[in-house]
């Protein structure tokens, strides 16, 4: 139980265009998802918190305009890049905490890497 | 706030040997700490929380580790280390239940034949 997926796995696009990542909890219903961004060799760094149907809380220095959250249902967040820029490209990866495990425990999705060219 | 030190971010051991690897803590309030491990290109996978129950942790792959408020630590150790313990380790805190995870900087274990 308590498995979270991630699509796609690894992406590239051109510098310029947007890019959808989405986030599912599959067996649960997540109350809490969370984006972090991973660059190579280094710890996650936590970009925004999203609670179903309410606007995602973001990190400070995270642009809210270029990083869209939304999390319509129990089961999907998404996270999108806009207007992406060679700087973006990095491992993007989500959690989730609901109605499964501790009420303070997140699961760890496998990870988007996205390259930006 | 809270926040984790993790020292060294590279250790080696050799394959049968002890691993040790270190994580000190800084909370306003009492913890709930955890360790993750992250093998390449792969999300992050639970060992081990401590959540003011038990000091002594038990968690999976023959993983433990010990919560010691006096020294503010939660050094993760496993007796024997094999070949597949090869990974990035992570340790984080939250200050609650809902509160987010501040993670390490992690710590790269490499095993030795």
């Amino acid at each position: 139980g308590a498995v979270v997926s991630q699509h796609p796995s690894w992406v590239i696009c051109k510098s310029g265009t947007s890019v959808k990542i989405e986030c599912r909890s599959l067996d649960f219903q997540a109350t809490t998802m969370f984006w972090y961004r991973q660059f190579p060799k280094q710890s996650l760094m936590l970009m925004a918190t999203s609670n179903e149907g309410s606007k995602a809380t973001y990190e400070q220095g995270v642009e809210k305009d270029k990083f869209l959250i939304n999390h319509a249902s129990l089961t999907l967040s998404t996270l999108t890049v806009t207007s992406a820029h060679p700087e973006d490209s990095s491992f993007y990866i989500c959690s989730a905490r609901g109605t499964v495990g501790a009420s303070y425990e997140q699961y760890f999705g496998p990870g988007t890497r996205l390259t930006v060219t | 706030a809270q926040s984790v030190t993790q020292l060294g971010s590279h250790v080696s051991v050799s394959e049968g040997a002890l691993v040790l690897l270190r994580c000190n803590y800084s909370s306003s309030v009492p913890p709930y700490l955890f360790w993750y491990v992250q093998y390449p290109n792969q999300g992050l996978q639970l060992l081990l929380k401590y959540t003011s129950a038990a000091t002594l942790v038990k968690g999976i792959n023959g993983f433990e580790a010990e919560f010691k408020k006096s020294e503010t630590s939660f050094h993760l150790t496993k007796p024997s280390a094999h070949m597949s313990d090869a990974a990035e380790y992570f340790c984080a805190v939250s200050g609650s239940r809902n509160e987010k995870l501040t993670f390490g900087t992690g710590t790269r274990l490499t095993i030795i034949p």
